[in-house]
């Protein structure tokens, strides 16, 4: 059965403190993993696209990579405006359709 | 600029009383779709659509219903609410299926 499973469930942070969290993946064929940004109250902001292992992309003090296994989310010296919730996204098999998110880190940063 | 609408944002119903929310995005993106959200289950979908007059199933579609009559519009349908379809629900567009999700801003049902 696919699966997307992302860690931690909650990571708090010191200002500045660099971290990573996880997703890992158990789906058949993927055709993209996504990376995306919740604010409270909000609709989920897109921040990447990797499509094959060994891809990386940046954005500021935010950096995705990707292996046949996972993806990290890897946070440079965060700031308190960091703080929010990532979510990981899979999209898999024959149907561009199919996307499979992950429960999400709940990402805080003290300042 | 360039945004998913939905409406209303808060909404609480009761059980068997017919509702309806409205999606619709400024985009001309092709493919559309609906997902729930709830604590520790993460996004679900429910619903989608590749285009007009074309939509299928997600994973979690018992007790929705969906047209796309127009290539903006989405709505979602619950013919006969229930208090397990109490969540919060986001619509999202892209501009193909494989393509980023933009998503609205929620909408939060109630169903006692």
């Amino acid at each position: 059965e696919d699966q997307v499973t992302q860690s931690p469930e909650a990571l708090r942070l010191q200002e500045g403190e660099s971290s990573s969290l996880n997703c890992s993946y158990t789906v058949s064929g993927l055709r993209g993993l996504f990376w995306y940004r919740q604010d409270p109250g909000k609709g989920p902001e897109f921040l990447f696209t990797l499509y094959s292992a060994g891809e990386e992309k940046e954005k500021e003090r935010l950096k995705a990579t990707l292996t046949k296994k996972e993806s990290f989310l890897h946070i440079t010296a965060p700031k308190p405006e960091d703080s929010a919730t990532y979510l990981c996204a899979v999209q898999a098999g024959s149907s561009a359709s199919k996307i499979i998110f992950g429960s999400g880190t709940r990402l805080s940063i003290r300042p | 600029e360039a945004q998913v609408t939905q409406n209303p944002r808060y909404l609480i119903t009761v059980t068997g009383k017919k509702l309806t929310v409205t999606c619709s995005q400024n985009m001309n993106h092709e493919y559309m779709s609906w997902y729930r959200q709830d604590p520790g289950l993460g996004l679900r979908q429910i619903y989608y659509s590749m285009n007009v007059e074309v939509t299928d199933k997600g994973d979690v579609p018992e007790g929705y219903k969906v047209s796309r009559k127009e290539k903006r519009n989405f709505p979602l349908i619950l013919e006969s609410p229930s208090p397990n379809q109490t969540s919060l629900y986001f619509c999202a567009s892209s501009f193909r299926g494989n393509s980023p999700l933009h998503f609205g801003n929620g909408t939060r049902l109630t169903v006692t």
